[in-house]
């Protein structure tokens, strides 16, 4: 398995409140994404990164920012939660830009 | 911009029966496609991938998928299936160039004894 982690697993949150996630490789890859997941629409893209300080946005991207300050990490931040942000989020690595390999996921909720 | 449809929300099938689960795709450009399997409470696990070249690709637990260019079409199959296959089942395209995939909503596949 390519060596991602993510923090942390599962977090219970107040709508308004600040919430980072992180995630963690040790693959050295260049590319790391991160997607959110509902029911009914599979995994959707928020951001990604092809290089420390490269970051650009994916399909969902309103209310989250990230940041990429090494290259091992890829941080997720909604600056102030809302109940439509509760969702399972996963981080993706990639090396060549074809095959992602994916964290085992955190699980937002937001009250 | 791409695309992808998976046709079946659900598919129960019995164990050891054959199972297919239908994937088409939109995109103006060559795709790269992937079949990735999801187990309960996990993170996605890549099962098969199509870049280029034979159009028949094997992945892993025995399943296969086709590739089918006039019809923009990668089926996954698998001629018998297991009760530990239960899963959620997703395709998923990118364009070569850009380094995003696109992903289906999902097929769960539920197998019963």
């Amino acid at each position: 398995d390519a060596g991602i982690t993510q923090s942390p697993r599962h977090k219970v949150t107040e709508t308004g409140t600040p919430v980072t996630l992180r995630c963690h490789q040790t693959e050295n890859h260049r590319y790391m994404y991160w997607y959110r997941q509902d029911p009914g629409h599979g995994l959707r893209l928020i951001h990604y990164s092809y290089g420390v300080k490269d970051t650009d946005k994916g399909e969902v991207s309103d209310g989250y920012s990230v940041s990429r300050s090494k290259t091992e990490d890829f941080l997720l931040t909604l600056e102030s939660a809302t109940s439509s942000q509760t969702s399972v989020y996963f981080c993706a690595i990639s090396e060549g830009g074809d095959t992602q390999y994916f964290g085992p996921g955190t699980r937002l909720t937001v009250l | 911009a791409q695309s992808v449809t998976q046709l079946d929300s659900q598919v129960p099938v019995f164990e050891e029966a054959p199972v297919e689960l239908r994937c088409n795709y939109s995109s103006s450009v060559s795709v790269y496609l992937f079949w990735y399997v999801q187990y309960p409470n996990q993170g996605l696990q890549l099962l098969l991938k199509y870049l280029s070249g034979s159009t028949l690709v094997k992945g892993i637990n025995g399943f296969e998928a086709e590739f089918n260019k006039s019809q923009t079409s990668f089926h996954l199959r698998k001629p018998s299936v297991h009760i530990s296959d239960t899963a959620e089942y997703f395709c998923a395209v990118s364009r070569g160039s850009n380094y995003k995939l696109t992903f289906g909503k999902g097929t769960l596949l539920t197998v019963n004894p």
